[in-house]
């Protein structure tokens, strides 16, 4: 079964510095791959996702992250964090094909901004 | 451009009452997904419907939860007989299509269920 690891349930930077949060997922074919972000009391927006091509996706809100195959990772990473940012970070995966729908969640990373 | 609604967005129940939520999805979206988000947790996935079927309901607890999706009309997702291990958050989402790369999950605002 697929699983979605997220390193570190918070994690704090301060304002202008780089962003780095982990994800790693175990799955025997690479999946469809997402981040999402949740801001309090509210739904999950999607920030990028990765589903076939270049490896570097890049997302809205100047985030970005890398398809590493190899580490079975897909780190997100901002060279400069904006106070906005502060927030829960979710990675999720999915099968390719005909499940698709049905995506795995990572434990979530909250963003601390710190002016 | 409306995305998901979901309503309403708090509800408290007291131990043995029903929760109703309901969902709207998007405009032109004809497939519809829930969530449910336990405190500290990610989401895990319950049921996915399209209008008048159930497609996969394979992380729906066994009792007391039911999700419909009729011809007109919002999406609902009813606990009868809440329990305080209901307390959760649970989010709907909606597709354009089955699936695929072309067809994201759009996520509403979530409905926060209390049980008291």
């Amino acid at each position: 079964a697929q699983s979605v690891t997220q390193l570190g349930s918070h994690v704090s930077v301060s304002e202008g510095a780089l962003v780095l949060l982990r994800c790693n997922y175990s799955s025997s074919v690479p999946p469809y791959l997402f981040w999402y972000v949740q801001y309090p009391n509210q739904g999950l927006q999607l920030l990028l996702k990765y589903t076939t091509g270049a490896t570097l996706v890049k997302g809205i809100n100047g985030f970005e992250a890398e398809f590493k195959k190899s580490e079975t990772s897909f780190h997100l990473t901002k060279p400069s964090a904006h106070m906005s940012d502060a927030a829960e970070y979710f990675c999720a995966v999915s099968d390719r094909g005909d499940s698709s729908y049905k995506l795995i969640f990572g434990s979530g990373t909250r963003l601390l901004v710190r002016p | 451009n409306a995305g998901v609604m979901q309503n309403p967005r708090h509800l408290v129940r007291r131990r043995g009452q029903e929760a109703r939520l309901r969902c709207s999805p998007m405009k032109g979206h004809s497939h519809v997904y829930w969530y449910r988000q336990l405190p500290e947790e990610g989401l895990k996935f319950m049921v996915y419907l399209q209008k008048e079927n159930i497609i996969d309901e394979s992380g729906m607890p066994k009792e007391r939860f039911s999700a419909e999706f009729p011809k007109e009309g919002p999406s609902i997702l009813r606990i009868q007989q809440v329990v305080r291990g209901d307390s959760a958050a649970y989010f709907c989402a909606s597709s354009p299509f089955f699936g695929g790369e072309n067809s994201p999950l759009h996520f509403g605002n979530g409905t926060r269920l209390t049980v008291t």
